[in-house]
């Protein structure tokens, strides 16, 4: 079965630590996206790519990284410099906006 | 500023009763606006497209419809499985990008038997 799998579903982070949470799809979709949801507040975008190999930034980019080097796969880092990154992130991917963003399982991050 | 207004933020139902969610958007030049169906700790499901006011799609108890300035979710009869977080979404025309989705805070729908 087609679909989007993020991993871990659970990841604890020590403060000053860098994290990279795992997206991975098998759709043959182009874009990818990566959203970070709080409690009480709409999905933000983080980042996203259009193609392989490049990506722009979204809404909250600071303090995270992302790389896009296969089709099927997008990472983020979130690095030391997020300085609240405790969230449920959400990996999306699409063929065209047209078709809806197809969304993962999401991985929640706790920072210690 | 491009918004959405999702309301009301919760909504408490008993089985069968039927009602609708509402999700207002200030924006220009929408492409798209979506509905998704998230439920507690996992990613939002994919429900339904809307492009043009005056559009309507159904599935299952659900019915979105559009108008120029707003979007709503009818749910008929509801059962207790229908309980969980609704979203609506817009996407933007312009910026030529796949980047410019919009997300409402979402309408905590509870359903009892």
């Amino acid at each position: 079965d087609g679909g989007i799998t993020q991993s871990p579903k659970y990841l604890f982070r020590k403060e000053g630590q860098n994290v990279t949470l795992s997206c991975e799809q098998n759709l043959n979709h182009d874009a990818m996206y990566w959203y970070r949801q709080d409690p009480g507040q709409g999905l933000r975008l983080i980042y996203y790519s259009q193609i392989v190999n490049d990506f722009q930034k979204g809404d909250i980019a600071e303090g995270y990284s992302v790389s896009r080097e296969k089709k099927e796969s997008f990472p983020l880092t979130v690095t030391s410099a997020q300085k609240n990154p405790t969230a449920f992130y959400l990996c999306a991917s699409s063929k065209g906006v047209q078709q809806g963003e197809f969304f993962g399982p999401g991985t929640r991050l706790t920072v210690l | 500023e491009d918004q959405v207004t999702q309301s009301p933020e919760a909504l408490r139902l008993q089985e069968g009763e039927s009602s609708s969610l509402n999700c207002s958007y200030t924006v220009s030049g929408l492409r798209g606006l979506f509905w998704y169906r998230q439920d507690p700790g996992k990613g939002p499901e994919f429900l339904f497209t809307l492009y043009s006011a005056g559009e309507e799609k159904e599935k299952e108890r659900l019915k979105a419809t559009l108008t120029k300035k707003e979007s709503f979710l009818h749910i008929t009869a509801p059962k207790p499985e229908d309980s969980a977080t609704y979203l609506c979404a817009v996407h933007l025309n312009y910026g030529g990008s796949q980047g410019n989705l919009i997300f409402g805070k979402g309408t905590k729908l509870s359903v009892k038997p």
